[in-house]
């Protein structure tokens, strides 16, 4: 299995900065995926973080918004960019291993983001 | 369509009772179908998986059946512990894609009553 690190766990920023996520994978894996989840609901996908190329996002979501990096198979930021209240969520991180054994997303922590 | 449908969304439960969680799908190219679970404060977590060439798996107190004509799947946890509250989720994926995206449900807040 792999361990997830993110950090910071939590922050409090005012509107219009930004904050970049930072996460740790133990291992390599296969691919690295960006969430948003909203306290209570479900999990939202941001992106794909691809691995020394641009990231591939989903619907409704922008780069220059939310630019992503990976430059190696164990390692992701995500940036909030240009804040407002509306980005105050929890933003997830996880790593995909997938082989004929099986498919299994591991998750970080989260870092929770309030915006002020 | 790429979204799956969970019910219900909240779950109240004595203990030693039995949950049950159900999901539905509509895209037939699914392949994957696993369950996370959730605690407060914490990232999702796998929990159990099932892929659909068989109606059921069993881990311990937790228990996937699969109805693959009637494209659901229900997550099943016997004899309910307090420590089993929690929120769950279903979601499905594509191994064919090769993109290891999961699609969620909506999510069920399970509370266990002592």
């Amino acid at each position: 299995s792999a361990v997830i690190s993110q950090k910071p766990s939590r922050d409090i920023c005012q509107r219009g900065t930004s904050l970049t996520i930072q996460c740790q994978v133990d291992s390599q894996v296969t691919m690295m995926f960006w969430y948003r989840q909203q306290p209570g609901q479900s999990l939202t996908l941001i992106a794909t973080a691809n691995q020394g190329s641009e990231a591939t996002y989903e619907s409704g979501f922008v780069i220059d918004k939310f630019p992503i990096s990976r430059p190696n198979l164990t390692f992701s930021t995500l940036t909030v960019s240009n804040m407002s209240p509306e980005d105050s969520s929890i933003y997830l991180c996880s790593g995909y291993s997938g082989n004929e054994a099986g498919d299994t997303q591991y998750f970080g922590p989260g870092t929770r983001l309030t915006v002020l | 369509q790429q979204q799956v449908k969970q019910s219900p969304q909240s779950l109240i439960v004595q203990k030693g009772g039995i949950s049950i969680i159900n999901c539905a799908y509509e895209n037939t190219a699914f392949d994957y179908f696993p369950w996370y679970q959730q605690f407060p404060g914490k990232g999702p977590a796998l929990l159990i998986a099932i892929r659909p060439d068989v109606s059921e798996k069993k881990e311990g107190r937790f228990t996937i059946s699969f109805n693959k004509s009637a494209k659901q799947f229900s997550l099943h946890i016997m004899d309910s512990q307090p420590g089993d509250s929690a929120t769950y989720f279903c979601a499905a994926s594509m191994r064919s894609s090769n993109t290891g995206k999961l699609i969620f449900g909506q999510g069920t807040t399970l509370q266990v009553k002592p």
